[in-house]
Parts: C-alpha cells; sequence; structure tokens
C-alpha cells in the first residue's frame, strides 16, 4: 500500500525557515516523480513543485522560486522542501503527492500544516 | 485567481445528473490530460478522474469526464447526498511547467 506521510509543519516567523519531509513507503520511491501542492485555510489547491527519480530536475511555481528548495533522498525514502524567506502568504497544508499514470498527482499525504505569522 | 476556470459552487438535487465545467488555454488543457479531484473537508484530495475519462478502480461509474479542445467536465450522476463536497481539476501546463489546479467548485445535494 502506498503511504505517503509528510512532517515538519508547525509555526514561524516572516522570513524564517522551515524544512518539510515526506516518508514514503509501499512503493519503489527511487522510480517516481514526486510533487509538493499546498492549500492555503478555506482556498484551492496550488501546486508548489515536483522533482524526478533521480533528482536531477526540478521545477518551481513562480511564486516560490528562489525561495523554496525541493530534493529527495531515496537512500532513505524521503521527500524534502526547504522553505526560505516564508511569508504570511505562504500558509497553507503542504502535501506531497505521487503520480501514478502521468504527471499530476495521484496517491497524497495527510498533509502538514506550516503558518507563518508574528 | 487560477489559470484552469472552475465555477464556484454547482447544486443538484438526489438523483440528478450535474456536471462541472473547467475551462482553459492551449498550453494546458489544449495540449496535456485532465484530471479530476474530490476532497473532502479536512482529508487530502482524491483521484476521481484521470487522462481526462479514466476512472481509477473504485471510483463508481457514476462519475464520468470529458474533454473537448481547451475545456473539459465532470459529470455526476445520480446525484448522492456524499457527493457534496469540492471538486478540482487540474492539467499540466507546458508554457508554466508545472501543474495547474482550478479554483474549486463547491457542489450542493439540495
Amino acid at each position: 500500500e502506498v503511504q505517503l506521510v509528510e512532517s515538519g509543519g508547525g509555526l514561524v516567523q516572516p522570513g524564517g525557515s522551515l524544512r518539510l519531509s515526506c516518508a514514503a513507503s509501499g512503493f519503489t520511491f527511487s522510480s517516481y516523480w514526486m510533487n509538493w501542492v499546498r492549500q492555503a485555510p478555506g482556498k484551492g489547491l496550488v501546486w508548489v513543485s515536483r522533482i524526478n527519480s533521480d533528482g536531477s530536475s526540478t521545477n518551481y511555481a513562480d511564486s516560490v522560486k528562489g525561495r523554496f528548495t525541493i530534493s529527495r533522498d531515496n537512500a532513505k525514502n524521503t521527500l524534502y522542501l526547504q522553505m526560505n524567506s516564508l511569508r504570511a502568504e505562504d500558509t497553507a497544508v503542504y502535501y506531497c503527492a505521487r503520480p501514478k499514470y502521468d504527471i499530476l498527482p495521484d496517491y497524497w499525504g495527510q498533509g502538514t500544516l506550516v503558518t507563518v505569522s508574528s | 485567481q487560477s489559470v484552469l476556470t472552475q465555477p464556484p459552487s454547482a447544486s443538484g438535487t438526489p438523483g440528478q445528473r450535474v456536471t462541472i465545467s473547467c475551462s482553459g488555454s492551449s498550453s494546458n488543457i489544449g495540449s496535456n490530460y485532465v484530471y479530476w479531484y474530490q476532497q473532502l473537508p479536512g482529508t487530502a484530495p482524491k483521484l476521481l478522474i484521470y487522462r481526462n475519462n479514466q476512472r481509477p478502480s473504485g471510483v463508481p461509474d457514476r462519475f464520468s469526464g470529458s474533454k473537448s479542445g481547451t475545456s473539459a467536465s465532470l459529470a455526476i450522476s445520480g446525484l448522492r447526498s456524499e457527493d457534496e463536497t469540492d471538486y478540482y481539476c487540474a492539467a499540466w501546463d507546458d508554457s508554466l511547467s508545472g501543474v495547474v489546479f482550478g479554483g474549486g467548485t463547491k457542489l450542493t445535494v439540495l
């Protein structure tokens, strides 16, 4: 069974940093692209970033480019999102998600809440 | 402002058929597959439709998807009270090199 478990969320001040993790199990992690998708409270889904299977290729939404870095450790079956220069508008539940059929996510974790506030 | 445009709300009565539209452009829906997700309150999204009109195993055949040009639709037939929740469309965007979502549609079962 595919399982994705996010962690690392919490309260951080504007301008601060946070690193999210997503522990994967139930599949060959090193074979799949992975995504981060976020959802601000009461708002819709917004794609954040994705990384290819060996970590050599990444894409970012314009809103986080230059501030967020996606990475992975295939030996640890873990996906990361390093978030720097955080802003109030980055407040959201962050989901890690894996595609099954194509590029778009199919399996989703339960999400971890990031709150950026002073 | 979402790249894909969905109506913010839709409604229907039990047993009725409702459709939710999703409008995009040539760089997303026009040239790539459309996915649809259902999200119950407080939970992660669940895949309903992939590759425009394919249902994952376990998704009832009451749910169907279609695509024409730069628009797509999700149809729900035999509406049930448990269908009352939020629905999102999504596609890859070649110009943005990223996944784009619709703003979401809240379905109410009257």
